[in-house]
This record gives C-alpha cells, structure tokens and sequence, in this order.
C-alpha cells in the first residue's frame, strides 16, 4: 500500500486563488483524482487525470502534478467551494484505487 | 442518467454481520469496475474493496480483509458488501462508486451512502 498527505485545512479570501496538494510515492507514477465533498453529501468529482473536469464543474478547477505532488488549483474561489477535497491515487502495486489523501478544508473567507 | 443507490445499512451488534447493496442503472453496469469506500463519522474517505467488471479480480484493504466479501450480479446490475465479523470500527457511510478504468483509473460517480453503526 502507499499514503497520500495533504494539508489538513486551508483559507483563502474570497476571489482568491488557493492551491491545495498531495504528496505520495504513487503520484510519481499515477495521476491523482480530485473530489470535493460537502457536508452530509457524498464525494464529487472535480479533476481526474492530467487535468481533466467532469461536465458541470467550473473552469476554475484545475489541476497539475510534478514529482510526488499533486496539486488541485481553484483561481477566483467562490463562497461554494467551501468544502473537503480529497485526493485519491492508485496505490503502488497499481492494482486498484486504494489510497486516498486525508482531506483538506477549505475555508472561504 | 446514471445512479446508484446503497441500501441495507443499519444498526448491527459488534460480531454481526451486514449486507450492503448498490442499485446500479443508466449505464451498462457490466463494463464497469466497482469500489467500495467508507467514510467513519468526522473522517476522511477509507477505500474497502475493489472488484473487477466480470468479478473475476477482487482486492481489499487490510482492515477488512477475511472478514467482507465483495461481490456483484451483472444481471441484476447490482453490487453487494457481505459484511461479517464487524467492529465498531466499521460503523461509517459506505459508498458504492463506479471507477473509470484507465492508467491511473478514478471514480467517477458515487451512491449517495448508507450508515452502518456497530455498537451493542
């Protein structure tokens, strides 16, 4: 098996840019997927592959990786982006979706 | 549009045993591989198990492994959690997702959940 980190909590002002990352070994092989998660709802999708946004989510998600991180990126944050964001990779034999990041916090201030 | 639906949680005594469906439709349920992943009260998300679009290849994580079996019926477009030996440990959301397959893979859609409480 492998881990996925992630900061436990961010903010940023309103408008704002906020970068959000993920650190693990299988990053150096895998491409992490990005899911957003709002209280009592269940985990949604928000970035998958190289830098690829399911229908629906806005242009200001996007999404990069380099080495062992990975980083999800909201340019201009709105007051709705205030949730959990979870990363999850293949987990080092590459078998199966196996490893998920902690979670992050976003706070919209 | 495409759906799953969990069903079959609830409140089960430490040792019991539990089984989770997931109702699957708006897309050709036999093409797609499917995950278990659970979420523990105030927690993050924990993947549990992974099986394959025929249900030929089947994985788990350690905490569970010897003690839930994955499963599915293709032609009922349904995907089963046969839990057995549970702890309070176990008391979470479960969720029923649909992975994409591909290099890295991801998850494309989730059920919205279904609690199960382990506690006497």
């Amino acid at each position: 098996s492998s881990e996925l980190t992630q900061d436990p909590a961010v903010s940023v002002a309103l408008g704002q840019t906020v970068r959000i990352t993920c650190q693990g070994d299988s990053l150096r092989s895998y491409y992490a997927s990005w899911y957003q998660q709002k209280p009592g709802q269940a985990p949604v999708l928000v970035i998958y592959g190289k830098n690829n946004r399911p229908s629906g989510i806005p242009d200001r998600f996007s999404g990069s990786s380099s080495g062992n991180t990975a980083s999800l990126t909201i340019t201009g944050a709105q007051a709705e982006d205030e949730a959990d964001y979870y990363c999850n990779s293949r987990d080092s034999s590459g078998n199966h979706l196996g490893v998920f990041g902690g979670g992050t916090k976003l706070t919209v201030l | 549009e495409v759906q799953l639906v969990e069903s079959g949680g609830g409140l089960v005594q430490p040792g019991g045993s539990l089984r989770l469906s997931c109702a699957a439709s708006g897309f050709t349920f036999s093409s797609y591989e499917m995950n278990w992943v659970r979420q523990a009260p105030g927690k993050g998300l924990e993947w549990v198990s992974y099986i394959s679009s025929s249900g030929s290849t089947i994985y788990y994580a350690d905490s569970v492994k010897g003690r839930f079996t994955i499963s599915r019926d293709n032609a009922k477009n349904s995907l089963y959690l046969q839990m057995n030996s549970l702890r309070a440990e176990d008391t979470a959301v479960y969720y029923c997702a649909r992975e994409q397959r591909g290099y890295s893979g991801y998850i494309d859609y989730w059920g919205q959940g279904t609690l199960v409480t382990v506690s006497s």
